[in-house]
């Protein structure tokens, strides 16, 4: 069965300051790796998806890496705002199942203006 | 356009009452997938819908729990006899289909969810 843990569960940093939150799965046997933001009261926003033939994907100030073999994944925010605090979700989906997400627990992050 | 829609948006029920959820997917999105989503924990796959195949129930924890889909549009999650365990936020999510092995991958477009709490 499929592990995905996320580290740490939550994080505190001064607006300005660079987000680094780390995912890590067990079964490295994936189909591709989401990373998903979640608001109080809202549904997931996917934010960037990275097929497991990739190493990483951006999205303006946001960056995620894949390391399939070491079963890793870091998404980095630069610059962070005020209006990035939210909970980070991880998922991946298994390769022959590729519809079905595992998810890590979140990390919630402040950002503190 | 409008994204995924579910409701209630919050339901407090007592213990061994019956519950239904609803999801409104994207229009067009062939596949329809249900979450769980426990106080501190991670998101639990429940079931999938692709088009006019079986659906894959292999998350439903118990028999307590039924989902159906009405063609490629609405879907109702059911809880029978409801428990305390069953408290949590249950959330929906379409895509426009699925890959296997060798297309793309789809982004799973996620609703609100549904805020259960039993009593």
């Amino acid at each position: 069965k499929q592990e995905v843990t996320q580290i740490p569960a939550a994080l505190s940093v001064p607006e300005g300051e660079n987000l680094v939150l780390n995912c890590s799965f067990t079964d490295s046997a994936i189909y591709n790796l989401q990373w998903f933001r979640q608001d109080p009261g809202k549904g997931l926003t996917s934010l960037l998806l990275i097929q497991s033939s990739q190493r990483e994907q951006t999205s303006g100030r946001l960056n995620a890496s894949l390391d399939k073999s070491s079963g890793r994944s870091t998404l980095y925010i630069a610059a962070s705002q005020p209006g990035d605090s939210a909970t980070y979700l991880c998922a991946v989906s298994h390769r022959s199942n590729d519809y079905k997400l595992s998810f890590g627990a979140g990390t919630t992050v402040t950002v503190r203006a | 356009g409008a994204g995924v829609s579910q409701s209630p948006s919050n339901k407090v029920t007592e213990k061994g009452k019956d519950v239904e959820l609803r999801c409104d997917p994207i229009s067009g999105h062939t596949a329809l997938y249900w979450y769980r989503q426990r106080l501190g924990q991670g998101l639990e796959f429940l079931i999938y819908f692709q088009g006019n195949s079986a659906p894959d129930k292999s998350g439903l924890p118990s028999d307590r729990f039924s989902a159906e889909r009405t063609g490629e549009s609405v879907s109702t999650l059911t809880i029978q006899r409801t428990q305390q365990e069953d408290s949590a936020v249950y959330l929906c999510a379409s895509s426009p289909g699925t890959s296997g092995r060798e297309g793309p991958s789809y982004e799973q477009y996620f609703g609100p969810g549904t805020r259960l709490t039993v009593t």
